[in-house]
């Protein structure tokens, strides 16, 4: 069983550029969500889908940022006109939602440096 | 509003020395979830253990293991033996729990272990 899958692992962009990230989930897994971690701090939420939906999206989520999950399968994570602040490492993680029980793994993280 | 409390920023051993993670939560919600995960350098977040508010028992993986008391809204981490491979970022994390709630997780800033040969 293939773990959650994250790309591209690195990004060097220039400010005011547009990035996007993917997250492939475990196979079976109804929910994903997306994460950001800034340099000693743990990772803080930004949103979630469950199957195709997106149930809740994090105030730290600017109008600059968008996310699907077309088909309840893959997600992309867009970064319109990003700006130094979003320096960071951008985590994915999916669970199985069963009798109100789940644990999320986590993929291997996009790093994004804005210049 | 959850809140995690890893008081301990960095914490360096000798290898086989034993080690314990403290973390302290606050939350409003009567049942929720507790994990350990644990972050080595290459970056991807390994989970290690779930644990449900209405389970207080303490459980043992090996050499870790984990002390939960809701008492004192704590649920610390113990590292037996410890090895230079457990040198990592360790983070402690609560979630809600029921219904079809948002489960997010709500981490503390995570302790640095280093475990030196």
């Amino acid at each position: 069983d293939t773990g959650v899958s994250q790309n591209p692992r690195h990004k060097i962009t220039k400010r005011g550029q547009n990035v996007t990230f993917r997250c492939d989930p475990i196979s079976e897994h109804n929910r994903l969500y997306w994460y950001r971690q800034t340099l000693g701090q743990g990772p803080e939420f930004l949103t979630y889908f469950q199957n195709e939906a997106q149930l809740e999206k994090s105030r730290l989520l600017s109008d600059r940022f968008s996310a699907e999950r077309p088909k309840g399968s893959f997600s992309t994570l867009e970064i319109q006109r990003t700006e130094q602040g979003d320096s960071a490492m951008y985590l994915c993680a999916s669970s199985l939602l069963a009798a109100y029980q789940e644990t999320q793994y986590f993929g291997p993280g996009t790093r994004l440096l804005v210049l | 509003a959850q809140k995690v409390t890893q008081a301990q920023t960095e914490i360096s051993v000798v290898e086989k020395e034993d080690v314990t993670l403290d973390c302290v939560y606050e939350t409003r919600d009567t049942t929720y979830y507790l994990f350990w995960y644990k972050q080595p350098p290459s970056g991807e977040l390994v989970f290690l253990i779930r644990r449900n508010s209405f389970d207080e028992q303490n459980e043992i993986s090996g050499r870790y293991s984990w002390n939960f008391q809701k008492s004192t809204s704590s649920f610390n981490f113990t590292i037996t033996a410890s090895q230079v491979v457990d040198s990592a970022v360790y983070f402690c994390a609560l979630s809600p729990h029921g219904g079809g709630s948002n489960y997010k997780l709500t981490f503390g800033k995570g302790t640095l272990l280093t475990v030196n040969p």
